[in-house]
Formats: C-alpha cells, sequence, structure tokens
C-alpha cells in the first residue's frame, strides 16, 4: 500500500478554515484516498474518501491533485469540536484493511 | 453516537481470566473488523470477516479468538492476557466488496490487564 506523509500537528482558529495537507507520491490509480479522524476517547470517524475526482460531503471537502500524488481535506469552517487526530490513509481498491499512520493532530483554538 | 455498538466500554481483567468483547451492527455490513490501538499510536488492524468467515487474521496471538455468530454480531474472545495487551479495541463494520466501502467504527472497549 502507498504511504502518506502528513505534518505532525496544526492549529487553526474556530470560524476559520482548517487546511489539512497529505502526501501520498506511490500511490497507484487503484488506490482510493481516505480520511479519519479521531476525537479523544473515540473511535475513529469516516469524513470522507475519493479516488480522482475532488469530493465534498456535509463535514468537509477532499482536494486531489491532478497527477493525485497529495490531497488536502478541508474543514470550511473549523470549531472547537474538530479539534481531533486526522488520518489520511490510502487504500487498494481490493483491501480491506485501513492502514493508519501517525496522522495530524489539529487544535481549534477559540 | 456511532452506529456501531460496543460492549462493554470498560474492562479490567487478570491475566487468568477468560472474558468476551461484544460489537454489533444493524447496517447489513457484511465485512466486520478487530482493530487494537495503543496509547498515543494510531490503530492497527487484527482480524477481518467477511460474510461471517475469517478472510484476515494478522498474526494475533491465540489468546484473541475472534467470531462471528452471525452477520450482525461480532465478539473477540480473550484468555490468559498480558499486561501488554492493554489498550483500545476497536470494531468496524463495512459493506463487502472494493475499496470504495468506507469502515465505520464504534468507540471501543477500552481493556485494562491487571
Amino acid at each position: 500500500d502507498a504511504k502518506t506523509t502528513q505534518p505532525p500537528s496544526m492549529d487553526c482558529a474556530e470560524g476559520r478554515a482548517a487546511n489539512l495537507p497529505c502526501n501520498h507520491s506511490t500511490i497507484s490509480g487503484n488506490e482510493y484516498v481516505y480520511w479519519y479522524r479521531q476525537i479523544h476517547s473515540q473511535g475513529p470517524q469516516y469524513i470522507i474518501h475519493g479516488l480522482k475526482n475532488n469530493e465534498t460531503n456535509e463535514m468537509a471537502s477532499l482536494i486531489i491533485t491532478e497527477d493525485r500524488k497529495s490531497s488536502t481535506l478541508i474543514l470550511p469552517h473549523a470549531t472547537l469540536r474538530d479539534t481531533a487526530v486526522y488520518y489520511c490513509i490510502v487504500r487498494p481498491n481490493s483491501g480491506y484493511a485501513l492502514n493508519f499512520g501517525k496522522g495530524t493532530s489539529l487544535l481549534v483554538t477559540p | 453516537d456511532t452506529e456501531v455498538t460496543q460492549t462493554p466500554k470498560h474492562l479490567v481483567m487478570g491475566m487468568t481470566n477468560k472474558k468476551s468483547l461484544k460489537c454489533e451492527q444493524h447496517m447489513g455490513h457484511r465485512a466486520m473488523y478487530w482493530y487494537k490501538q495503543k496509547a498515543k499510536k494510531p490503530p492497527e488492524l487484527m482480524f477481518v470477516y467477511s460474510y461471517e468467515k475469517l478472510s484476515i487474521n494478522e498474526s494475533v496471538p491465540s489468546r484473541f479468538s475472534p467470531e462471528c455468530p452471525n452477520s450482525s454480531l461480532l465478539n473477540l474472545h480473550l484468555h490468559a492476557l498480558q499486561p501488554e495487551d492493554s489498550a483500545l479495541y476497536l470494531c468496524a463494520s463495512s459493506q463487502v466488496g472494493q475499496g470504495n466501502r468506507p469502515q465505520h467504527f464504534g468507540d471501543g472497549t477500552r481493556l485494562s490487564i491487571l
């Protein structure tokens, strides 16, 4: 499976957009980009996933570069409840496992 | 609240005890998973069940014994655990099929081995 690289930590002011980057330069054509987050003392929460096109749902937007080597998760208006560890995961089309990396610890401040 | 329910939320057991963790989902998912998460580490896959049959065992010690009695339930039987097995045990479920199937997680059972 392709590896991902994320910054270990980021800060964001409440109400501003949080842009979380992820590098996956070895991604292959049949691998999806998934984003999960884990709030303290809870299980991982699915946010969004995509293959080639940008995706948007009620939680976030996922921007994937044209060469698919990197992506950005955008939380448009961060709140304090968005403070969590965010995991970017590359998952093969035929695979079951989610191989979590170290993630980015996002702190949203008042 | 999640759609995957895990019980108990907390469990303390001695090394000679036998206990079971339970996971239940009613989303019609036919793939179910156990993950283990140590403190300040990411979750790691332990087992995968597909259509109630074990399809992946990530070289987990035999003191962990999974069971999938039906399409909604997943158990993890524990026996003779070691202190290093203390961790958060997470259950997840998804539709079977290709990688375009998100996994949905419960909030886990926090296990402490004395």
